[in-house]
């Protein structure tokens, strides 16, 4: 069965520090993708990225970068020189080609807390 | 990105009253829509996929005829919760697929249900 864990519940550092937030996932299918997204405490999802199980390459976005293992099954985001703005509740999300219309199956999240 | 559009961001109803939540995708077609659940400092868990033109599909455990889902359009889907009672105080909301798998899910703004 597909299932995400975010292992870190909550995460605090101070501004201009680099974080990693951790994701593993489990999928018995071939052919998946996974995704980041951030939730302010407005409550809306943002969608930061979307990666398919066939590309590893790492991917880079001003701040963000994250890391695809499929070895380890982890696809780890990295904020560097964190901000105050930073601050929310990141969720990891799986969904496979052989759901129905390809829902998405959530991590824990982690709750970041950047201190200025 | 697309935008998909949940209203009202904010409800408070009387215990045994229905409640009627809409999320439109405003400038694509969304074949296949998602209605999620969140409690506070969870994840967010998926209640039904949502077909245009066909009956919901339900996740286990999510009562049918209490969550009702009508998928009536390709940018139009509602959620009611028939006589809500305060244990279904909760966030709830929706997100909508552009295209298939390979593209991202965009969420609504989210719904802030309490029941009195």
């Amino acid at each position: 069965a597909q299932k995400v864990t975010q292992a870190q519940t909550e995460i605090s550092v101070v501004e201009k520090e680099d974080v990693t937030l951790d994701c593993v996932y489990e999928t018995r299918d071939t052919t998946y993708y996974l995704f980041w997204y951030k939730q302010p405490p407005s409550g809306e999802l943002v969608f930061l990225i979307r990666r398919n199980s066939f590309d590893e390459q790492n991917e880079i976005s001003g701040r963000y970068s994250w890391n695809f293992q499929k070895s380890t099954s982890s696809f780890n985001f990295t904020i560097t020189a964190s901000q105050v703005v930073d601050s929310a509740v990141y969720f990891c999300a799986l969904s496979e080609v052989g759901n129905q219309g390809g829902k998405l199956i959530f991590g824990q999240g982690t709750e970041l807390s950047v201190k200025p | 990105g697309a935008v998909v559009s949940q209203h009202p961001s904010r409800v408070i109803c009387k215990s045994g009253t229905s409640v009627k939540i809409e999320c439109r995708s405003l400038d694509f077609q969304a074949t296949t829509m998602f209605w999620y659940r969140q409690f506070p400092k969870q994840s967010l868990m998926l209640m039904a996929t949502s077909n245009e033109g066909s009956k919901a599909t339900y996740e286990q455990g999510v009562e049918k005829d209490k969550f009702l889902i009508n998928h009536a359009s390709l940018t139009l889907s509602t959620l009611t919760v028939t006589s809500a009672h305060p244990e279904d105080s909760s966030f709830y909301i929706c997100s909508a697929r552009e295209g298939g798998l390979n593209t991202e899910a965009f969420f609504g703004q989210g719904t802030r249900l309490t029941v009195v």
